[in-house]
This record gives C-alpha cells, sequence and structure tokens, in this order.
C-alpha cells in the first residue's frame, strides 16, 4: 500500500529552558544506545551512547538515562539553545557483537528565542 | 580527521534503472553500515560490512546490494530502480565499539 509520512512527536521550547526527548526501544536484548540529532539536509550527527550495565550518562549539557525494566530513554538538554533545533533520534544495536542499529521514529524539537 | 564523505550527493535517476553510491569512511574505520531514510518509514538499516565481509543485512529485497574494497571504502548498488527507492542513503563509519558517525548522504531520486 501507500506508504504515508511518519507525524513526528514534536516538542517546542523556550530558550533557556531544559528540554526532554523521550524514546521507546523495541528489544530487550538490545546492549547499546544512541542519541543522534540530525538536522534538516545533514546526516545524524552522534550526541551521547550509554551501555545496557548503566542507567545514566552525562555529557556536555546533555544527560541520558536508560530504564531497561521498562525499555526507556530519555535525552535531557539543559540549557536549550536556538542551533539545539533538530530532529532527535534514539537508536538501539539489536546486532550484538555487530553493528544493526534500529532507529526510533525521531522527536522534532524547536528551541523558540 | 575527515569524516565520512559520500557522493554523489544528489542523483536523479529514472526507474529500471541501476544506480552506485560510493561510501569513504573515516581513516582508520573499517566498518561501515548503510541506511535508507524516507518520510515514510525514516531510518531503515540496509547493511553492514567489515573487513570487505558483509557482517549483518537488513530487511530488503535482493536488488540492494553492497560491497567493500580493501581500503575501506564501500559502495551500494541499487538495481531495476522502483519509484519507492527515492530517499536519503545514509553511510556510517565505525572504529571499535559501537559509535557510529554519518556521513551527510545521498539524496536519490527515481522519477
Amino acid at each position: 500500500g501507500e506508504s504515508v509520512g511518519l507525524h513526528l512527536p514534536t516538542l517546542s521550547v523556550q530558550e533557556g529552558d531544559n528540554s526532554i526527548i523521550n524514546c521507546a526501544y523495541s528489544n530487550s536484548a538490545s546492549d547499546y544506545f544512541i542519541w543522534y540529532k540530525q538536522e534538516s539536509g545533514k546526516g545524524p550527527q552522534f550526541i551521547i551512547d550509554i551501555r545496557s550495565n548503566m542507567d545514566k550518562r552525562q555529557g556536555q549539557r546533555v544527560t541520558v538515562l536508560l530504564n531497561k525494566t521498562v525499555k526507556h530513554l530519555s535525552l535531557q538538554i539543559a540549557a536549550t539553545q536556538p542551533g539545539d533545533s533538530a530532529v532527535y533520534f534514539c537508536a538501539e544495536n539489536s546486532g550484538g557483537s555487530n553493528y544493526k542499529l534500529t532507529f526510533g521514529k525521531g522527536t522534532l524539537l524547536t528551541v523558540n528565542p | 580527521k575527515a569524516g565520512v564523505t559520500q557522493t554523489p550527493r544528489y542523483l536523479i535517476k529514472t526507474r529500471g534503472q541501476q544506480v552506485t553510491l560510493s561510501c569513504s569512511p573515516i581513516s582508520g574505520h573499517r566498518s561501515v553500515s548503510w541506511y535508507q531514510q524516507t518520510p515514510g518509514q525514516g531510518l531503515q538499516f540496509l547493511f553492514e560490512y567489515f573487513s570487505e565481509t558483509q557482517r549483518n543485512k537488513g530487511n530488503f529485497p535482493g536488488r540492494f546490494s553492497g560491497r567493500q574494497f580493501s581500503n575501506s571504502r564501500s559502495e551500494m548498488n541499487v538495481s531495476t530502480l522502483e519509484l519507492g527507492d527515492s530517499a536519503l542513503y545514509l553511510c556510517a563509519s565505525s572504529s571499535v565499539g559501537y559509535e557510529q558517525y554519518f556521513g551527510p548522504g545521498t539524496r536519490l531520486t527515481v522519477t
């Protein structure tokens, strides 16, 4: 049948606020998770990753939380800036020792100045 | 270090034709993965190569194929193009571990 466009969840925040982007992953055996940022016309850009033996990891202005019980990931961005406006994807590695990333549908973050 | 490069950046083909896309990974990276991104299906895994061997494959028809050369550069080929093959094709390279770095993609339009 005809495919329809993905209706991306959207999040609109004010500059300076904190943003929280959520993601539900599918495979309970996945052992590695990544957040990517994709700006219009560009490839996904690595933000932060976390392994399944951790539940929290912090980077510069970003924090990833992993809840394996409910298969949930979140990305927290502190002091959101207009340059953070993009589509954010979570990805899980379901290929074991090999690479096979399964991506979520993405969330469109819009930062209002 | 130079990032992942993909050529060409834009391509227009006609239904039934075939196309070859190229990817040069980051120097020293031996794993190259390919993904298809469309508005309808999002980002989908095509295949992954390591040391010239395909290690993993996604759920795409046999019209989609790839290869990797001894210098880790990779190509993917799509034969008998269909309208639904119009997409952004992304290549990602990895060193040790799972962190993948993406190129800018090749925008393929099939008319």
